[in-house]
Parts: C-alpha cells; structure tokens; sequence
C-alpha cells in the first residue's frame, strides 16, 4: 500500500505499553473533535469523537481527552497491538463549518 | 469504508489531461466531499455536496470540478492536470449532523500521479 504522511513526527512504542497521541487544535470555537486512523493504503477510519461539553470519552481501549483551556486533544490507546500501527489525526470543526483535520502522528509498535 | 467507493484507485496520466475520479456510496448520506492529502500535510478539502443540487467550494478549489450526479455519485475532475496535483484523493461522506453523529466516512483513495 502507498505511505502517507512521509515527513509525520512518528510515535514508537512497545507492544503492550499505552500510547498517547496528542493534537493541537487551532480554533476555540469548535464544538466537534474526531479521531482517526489511516492505515497504509487506506482511507480515513473513525475512532472516537468527543464533544466539547465533554473533557473525556472512552471507547474500547481507547479514550479521548479534551483539554479546552489550552486547545488541546490526546488519544490514548491502552495495550499497545501491532495492528494499531497506523497514522493518527484529529480533526475539529465548529456547526456550521468543515472539518480541520491535523497533519498526524505515526504511530510505530515495536515487538 | 466498503460503503463507500473510488474509482480508480490508481491513475497515471500525463500534463494537460482531463481527468476524472469517481466516487459512490451506499450509506445513505447526502453528504459527500473531496479531498486530497499531501505528505505531511492534513487533509484539505476541494468540493463538498450537502445534497445533488448544492455544490460548494473549499480550501482548494482551483483547477478542480465536480459533479454530483446522484445523492449516491460525486465526481472529482481534474480538467487540465499539473504535476503539482499529484496526491492522494479521498472521497467522504456524512450524514446531516442533526441527530448529533457529524463523522466522515472515507473511501480508500484513489492516488494520482500527474507527470
């Protein structure tokens, strides 16, 4: 599959340790905040999202935080698989308005 | 996404040439957009169709056209291709929001090369 993202900061962690993905977003008015996942030669697959009368959401391994005061958003994945390999992006977006999505972190698990 | 689809995936062609991306989905939605994606860059978005009889303009329109033929068919033409449009091209699709879910569901992508 083709790569994506070849200049991306990349995130290396050992399979079985938890990862923290962060993001920083530009607009404080947005009121919608996503995560994904892109594989290589994939598109775009949903994670999460979190609203922005939340400042926490948990998934399946997975859980969002919203940090409003310093526009700020993590993704934490706890129990780090290699078939979480993958780059990872945010995207904001306030009613009304399109998405903003992040450039994206790769994330690397090491055996 | 199986649910939604882009056609080619993969498409060489030359400077100069009129080129079209297709894309359908079977989820229902009236949403669609276009995208593209440069390494190391976000996504940026080209057209987007809230229903078959609105189309609007993005972040980066210029040199682009689409068409939506059918609450089910948008496509992405390239009318004159330059080199600097070689990309990788998403197609995505929502629902209208107002039951809350605002998420993007993304074909697989169809990669350009414009030599």
């Amino acid at each position: 599959g083709e790569s994506v993202g070849l200049h991306l900061p990349t995130l290396s962690v050992q399979e079985g340790d938890n990862s923290i993905i962060n993001c920083a977003y530009s607009n404080s008015a947005s009121d919608y905040f996503i995560w994904y996942k892109q594989e290589s030669g994939k598109g775009p697959q949903f994670i999460i999202d979190i609203r922005s009368n939340m400042d926490k959401r948990q998934g399946q391994r997975v859980t969002v935080l919203l940090n409003k005061t310093v526009k700020h958003l993590s993704l934490q994945i706890a129990a780090t698989q290699p078939g979480d390999s993958a780059v990872y992006f945010c995207a904001e977006a306030r009613r009304g308005q399109n998405f903003v999505f992040g450039p994206g972190t790769r994330l690397s698990v090491l055996p | 996404d199986a649910d939604v689809t882009q056609t080619p995936r993969n498409r060489i062609t030359k400077t100069g040439k009129r080129i079209m991306l297709e894309c359908s989905q079977t989820k229902g939605h009236d949403r669609m957009y276009w995208y593209r994606q440069d390494p190391g860059l976000g996504l940026r978005l080209i057209y987007y169709s809230f229903d078959v009889k609105d189309i609007n303009k993005g972040e980066i329109s210029d040199g682009y056209s689409v068409s939506r033929q059918a609450q089910a068919k948008f496509s992405l033409s390239l009318e004159s291709a330059i080199p600097n449009q070689t990309a990788l091209y998403f197609c995505a699709t929502s629902d209208t929001g107002l039951a809350g879910g605002r998420e993007q569901f993304f074909g697989p992508g169809t990669r350009l090369t414009v030599l």
